[in-house]
């Protein structure tokens, strides 16, 4: 199982919006709703940010938004804040025999 | 919410063994499901394995299938992850995380992402 596809890095101005594409195949992103994204800063462990596509935990801000359109996902980052200079990472349910696979993983840098 | 508390650093010789535990808090451990999740030096993170102690079979990534063993200790709330013959691409850090379990009208499953996560456990292999 390969790991899904993301840009190696996305970068912004405070307040901007960003989008960090996540691509995969119709046998994991394409074909179930069940794509989550992870925001990680240096040295911590991953937080959920958003879950099933488009749904956030209760405490994220409405500024993570998410989508798909086919084999791809989108994670959205609106009004960018320098607290949001992280690593960014997708995953989603696969049919294959390992069952979870994660994207390759983003660097978001606030300019 | 669980929480879960990993084990500290390991430093272990190339071939060795390591055993890295994760200790959860609240009282649903049995069936929540506990994910191990590996990232290497500047690297990505890449699914393991998981077990749901109520079940106690558990399920590995093809590629860890060899050297990986998942198991929990409900007595203690405690899930383990134990990566034989190790060699130096070993050096990561390793997480547990938790997929949450929903039920709805009587039918009950663990949803299908990673809701929470320890801390990480960083394992060295070094000669």
């Amino acid at each position: 199982q390969s790991a899904l596809t993301q840009p190696a890095s996305v970068s912004g101005s405070p307040g901007q919006s960003i989008t960090i594409s996540c691509t995969g195949t119709s046998s994991d992103v394409g074909g179930f709703n069940y794509v989550s994204w992870y925001q990680q800063h240096s040295g911590k462990a991953p937080k959920l940010i958003i879950y099933d596509v488009s749904y956030r935990p209760s405490g994220i801000s409405h500024r993570f938004s998410g989508s798909k359109s086919g084999n791809t996902a989108s994670l959205t980052l609106s009004g960018l804040q320098a607290d949001d200079e992280a690593d960014y990472y997708c995953s989603s349910y696969t049919s294959s025999s390992t069952p979870y696979v994660f994207g390759t993983g983003t660097r978001v840098t606030v300019l | 919410q669980v929480q879960l508390v990993q084990s500290g650093a390991e430093v272990k010789k190339p071939g060795s063994s390591v055993k890295v535990s994760c200790k959860a808090s609240g009282d649903t451990f049995s069936t929540t499901s506990f994910t191990w999740v590996r990232q290497a030096p500047g690297q990505g993170l890449e699914w393991m394995g998981e077990i749901i102690p109520m079940f106690g079979r558990a399920n590995y990534a093809q590629k860890f299938e060899a050297t990986v063993t998942i198991t929990a200790d409900e007595s203690t709330s405690t899930a383990y992850m134990e990566l034989s013959g190790l060699r130096f691409d070993d050096t990561a850090v390793y997480f547990c995380a938790t997929r949450p379990r929903k039920c709805t009208g009587g039918s009950c499953s663990s949803k299908d992402w990673f809701e929470t996560w320890g801390q990480g456990t960083l394992v060295t292999v070094s000669s």
